[in-house]
Order: C-alpha cells, then sequence, then structure tokens
C-alpha cells in the first residue's frame, strides 16, 4: 500500500495562476481531508469528505475549491493564487471520523 | 477564537528524561483526542489516542493522559531517545473534524 500520495512535492505560482494539487489513497477510506500548515503553526482545515460525492467546508476554505468524484481522489484546486496561499498542504484520509487520519507527505506551494 | 493551546512552542530534554507534552482546550464538544509526530518534510504520523470516558492510555513509551475537567491534555514520553525529537501536535476532535494544536517542538539531547 502506497498509503496518501500527493503531487507535485513543490510548486512556485504567479499570483493569479491556477493550480491542482493532488492526492490519492490507496485504503480504500471514506473520509478525506485537505489542511495547510502556516510556517510555526499547526494544521487548519480546508475542505472535507465524508464520501465520494460529499464535501464540506472545514476552517479556512476560501479562495479553495474540491471535488470528490471517486473514494480514491480528492483534488484541491486553487483558481486566482495569492501570497497569503503560500504554505504546506497536507492531504489525510481516514476510514471514518474517530479514527485516526493518514497524512500523505504534503505540497510545499509558494505564490510569488 | 483559540480552542486549542500548545503553550511550549519548543522542549529540551535530556536522553533518558521524561518528556512532558501539554495542551489545553476550551470546546467542550471535543470528544476524542490524539497525539501526532511530525518529522521536517514528512506528513504528520498519529502517535496515541485517547477517548473521552477515558482518563489515561499508555502504549509503549508513551502514555497519554486527559483531565476532562481541566480540559487539559498531555503526553508523557519516558524514557525519551533521541529519535524522538520531532514536533507533536495534540489533536481534538468533534463529529467529523480535527482541530490541531500550533505543535511543540521536542528535542532530545544524547
Amino acid at each position: 500500500n502506497a498509503g496518501v500520495t500527493q503531487t507535485p512535492k513543490f510548486r512556485i505560482l504567479k499570483i493569479g495562476q491556477s493550480m491542482t494539487l493532488q492526492c490519492t489513497q490507496d485504503m480504500n477510506h471514506n473520509y478525506m481531508y485537505w489542511y495547510r500548515q502556516d510556517p510555526g503553526m499547526g494544521l487548519k482545515l480546508i475542505y472535507y469528505s465524508v464520501g465520494a460525492g460529499i464535501t464540506d467546508k472545514g476552517e479556512v476554505p476560501n479562495g479553495y475549491n474540491v471535488s470528490r468524484s471517486t473514494t480514491e481522489d480528492f483534488p484541491l484546486r486553487l483558481e486566482l493564487a495569492a501570497p497569503s496561499q503560500t504554505s504546506v498542504y497536507f492531504c489525510a484520509s481516514a476510514p471514518s471520523s474517530y479514527n485516526e487520519q493518514f497524512f500523505g507527505p504534503g505540497t510545499r506551494l509558494t505564490v510569488l | 477564537d483559540q480552542q486549542v493551546k500548545q503553550n511550549s512552542p519548543s522542549l529540551s530534554v535530556q536522553e533518558g528524561r521524561i518528556s512532558i507534552l501539554n495542551c489545553d482546550y476550551t470546546n467542550s464538544m471535543f470528544d476524542y483526542f490524539l497525539w501526532y509526530k511530525k518529522y521536517p518534510a514528512e506528513g504528520p504520523t498519529f502517535l496515541i489516542s485517547i477517548s473521552s470516558i477515558k482518563d489515561k492510555n499508555e502504549d509503549g513509551r508513551f502514555t497519554v493522559f486527559l483531565n476532562k475537567s481541566a480540559k487539559h491534555l498531555s503526553l508523557h514520553i519516558v524514557p525519551s531517545q533521541p529519535g524522538d525529537s520531532a514536533v507533536y501536535f495534540c489533536a481534538f476532535g468533534a463529529g467529523n473534524m480535527l482541530t490541531f494544536g500550533g505543535g511543540t517542538r521536542l528535542m532530545v539531547k544524547p
């Protein structure tokens, strides 16, 4: 099992550009999450999904969009990149709530 | 509104001694509690958890304590080892979501 994989590992964007961060899990988990971690801070929840076709906002959803068309994939879309979106992004999955979440290695995004 | 606080951004401990990491919370709706460990350039990895009906849970060198009346969560590592040097996050669950603390950087010196 590869667990949770994220691509790309690093990316530099210009202000106003768009991109999609990819996340795939092979554990057949229903729950998937996107977090961002700013320097010296904890993880903030952006969006989450409890199953294919179902998504919901977390604590900091502004400027992002998600979709969940399959159990395995949960891409995160940035439409108009802003410097405030410079961060490390982590995807996670879990079999259900009240369970540990399994994290991917992260994507380091810089917006200049 | 900061629902979770890890008041110590860093902690330095001698190898073999006990490491104690602490978190305080304010949200009474939290009903499951976890600790994660993070090495640089990696994602967080789950360490240990405790449900709201217990006040202690042990797993090898790691013990998590929950004081619900004081809204306080702690992690004890004993004995501490140099490989334990990492950033530790407490996390608090309510429904489908986790709320993370800001992290404590633990350094275990040989």
